[in-house]
């Protein structure tokens, strides 16, 4: 059964930089026909996509957050990584790792991982 | 840029309907998928392509999409399908985005 587990600091300071890890586990993050996406909730909201990477490195970013955002991935640690930039308390959420179907188009994400809270205060 | 519009709630007698929309623009010619969240959890993917069930989903998930609203329903609803619900698209110009999301109360 595939599983994904986000890792990284559960703090960081304003300005500075927000980095998290996602580990597949179960499966290949290889695999063709699947992206693997990140997703962040604000608490007490709704759900936000960052972006998404296929194993070959292919990306896509949300337009209101890509000036800040790389997403890459490493295929000998079965492992795909976020980088969000310049980071303001406005960037406090959970944020969930996903894999996601993308056959003619980037569908929907299925499973999840179970998320972790970054909080951005100094 | 695209948007997409739910019902901030739904309330709901056990064993009765809930019906949960998500509105948009011509959303009938896209593919909607739709996302379980209850409090504390992950999303959960209970309907995908309109009208698809992952394996696991119970059979009172269904879908629907046509013109400007997409519809998930919840037949014969339980104490645990309270939770939130979410929308979820691929627009090639305004690229994934997901709906406001729907709080389902069971009464």
């Amino acid at each position: 059964q595939l599983q994904l587990q986000e890792s990284g600091p559960g703090l960081v300071k304003p300005s500075e930089t927000l980095s998290l890890t996602c580990t597949v586990s179960g499966g290949s993050i290889s695999s063709s026909s699947y992206y693997w996406g990140w997703i962040r909730q604000p608490p007490g909201k709704g759900l936000e996509w960052i972006g998404s990477i296929y194993y070959s490195g292919s990306t896509y970013y949300n337009p209101s957050l890509k000036s800040r955002v790389t997403i890459s991935v490493d295929t000998s640690k079965n492992q795909f990584s976020l980088k969000l930039s310049s980071v303001t308390a406005a960037d406090t959420a959970v944020y969930y790792c996903a894999r996601q179907e993308a056959v003619a188009a980037l569908n929907w994400f299925d499973p999840w991982g179970q998320g972790t809270l970054v909080t951005v205060s100094s | 840029s695209y948007v997409l519009t739910q019902p901030p709630s739904v309330s709901v007698a056990p064993g009765q309907t809930a019906r949960i929309t998500c509105g948009g623009n011509n959303i009938g010619s896209k593919s909607v998928h739709w996302y379980q969240q209850k409090p504390g959890q992950a999303p959960v993917l209970v309907v995908y392509d309109d009208s698809d069930r992952p394996s696991g989903i119970p059979e009172r998930f269904s879908g629907s999409n046509s013109g400007n609203t997409a519809t998930l329903t919840i037949s014969r609803v339980e104490a645990g399908d309270e939770a939130d619900y979410y929308c979820q698209v691929w627009d090639s110009s305004s690229d994934l985005l997901f709906g406001t999301g729907t709080k389902v109360t069971v009464l």
